[in-house]
C-alpha cells in the first residue's frame, strides 16, 4: 500500500492526557499537511510541514498543539492535556514537491480521537 | 469566514442521470481548485482538479467547470452510478499550499 498511512485509526484519551497521531506520507512525497474535521463540517487546515521544517502553522491552536516532520520517521501531531473539544477526526495529507504545476494532496484515512 | 461554500448539504439523483455539485468561493486569490469524494470512516479521495487558467477539465465521467467571474465551480458526474454515493468536498488553494474546504454535499444515487 503506497498511500498515506495514519495510525492509530482510533485513539481514546481521558481529559488531561496526551495524544500522539502519526502520519507516513506517500512514497516520494516531501510535503505533509494536517487537517481536522469536526462532525458535520468540512476539513480545516492546521499545519503544513516539510522535512524538519514547519512551513505554515496558521491553523494550529496556539496552545497544547504541536507538529513535527523529522528527517527520519513519520510526521507527528501532538496534543497535550487534551480536552473534550479536541474530539475530532484528524487527517494527514501529502503531496509531491511543488514545482511549476500544482499537485493534489492525497489523504490518509484519518485518526478518530475521542476524549472521555 | 467561510471562504468556500457548498450550499446544498444533500443531493439525490437517479442512476444513469447527471449529478451536478456546486461550490462558490469568495477569495479571488484562489488559483487551484479540487474535488474530493469521501466515504464514511475513510479519508477524502482526490477526484479532479482545475487551475484558474482553465475553465474546464474532464476525466472520464467527471468534469469540473470553473467560472472565475462568478467565483463558482461545479462538478458534473455523468452517468451517475450507485458507487458515486458519498460526500463530495470542493477545496481551493491560493499558492500557500493549504486547502480551504467547503462543508460538503452528500450525494445519493438512487437505483
Amino acid at each position: 500500500n503506497a498511500g498515506v498511512m495514519q495510525n492509530p485509526r482510533h485513539l481514546v484519551r481521558r481529559r488531561g492526557q496526551e495524544a500522539r497521531l502519526r502520519c507516513s506520507p506517500m512514497k516520494g512525497h516531501s510535503h505533509v499537511y494536517w487537517y481536522r474535521q469536526l462532525p458535520e463540517e468540512g476539513l480545516k487546515f492546521m499545519v503544513y510541514l516539510q522535512k524538519e521544517n514547519i512551513i505554515d502553522e496558521s491553523g494550529m491552536p496556539k496552545e497544547r498543539f504541536s507538529a513535527e516532520f523529522p528527517k527520519e520517521g513519520p510526521s507527528i501531531l501532538r496534543i497535550q492535556q487534551v480536552v473534550r473539544g479536541d474530539s475530532a477526526a484528524y487527517f494527514c495529507a501529502s503531496s509531491l514537491l511543488q514545482g511549476a504545476d500544482n499537485q493534489p494532496q492525497h489523504f490518509g484515512d484519518g485518526t478518530r480521537l475521542s476524549i472521555l | 469566514d467561510q471562504q468556500v461554500k457548498q450550499n446544498s448539504p444533500s443531493l439525490s439523483v437517479q442512476e444513469g442521470r447527471i449529478s451536478i455539485l456546486n461550490c462558490d468561493y469568495t477569495n479571488s486569490m484562489f488559483d487551484y481548485f479540487l474535488w474530493y469524494k469521501k466515504y464514511p470512516a475513510e479519508g477524502p479521495t482526490f477526484l479532479i482538479s482545475i487551475s484558474s487558467i482553465k475553465d474546464k477539465n474532464e476525466d472520464g465521467r467527471f468534469t469540473v467547470f470553473l467560472n472565475k467571474s462568478a467565483k463558482h465551480l461545479s462538478l458534473h458526474i455523468v452517468p451517475s452510478q450507485p458507487g458515486d454515493s458519498a460526500v463530495y468536498f470542493c477545496a481551493a488553494s491560493g499558492g500557500a499550499q493549504k486547502l480551504v474546504f467547503g462543508q460538503g454535499t452528500r450525494l445519493t444515487i438512487n437505483p
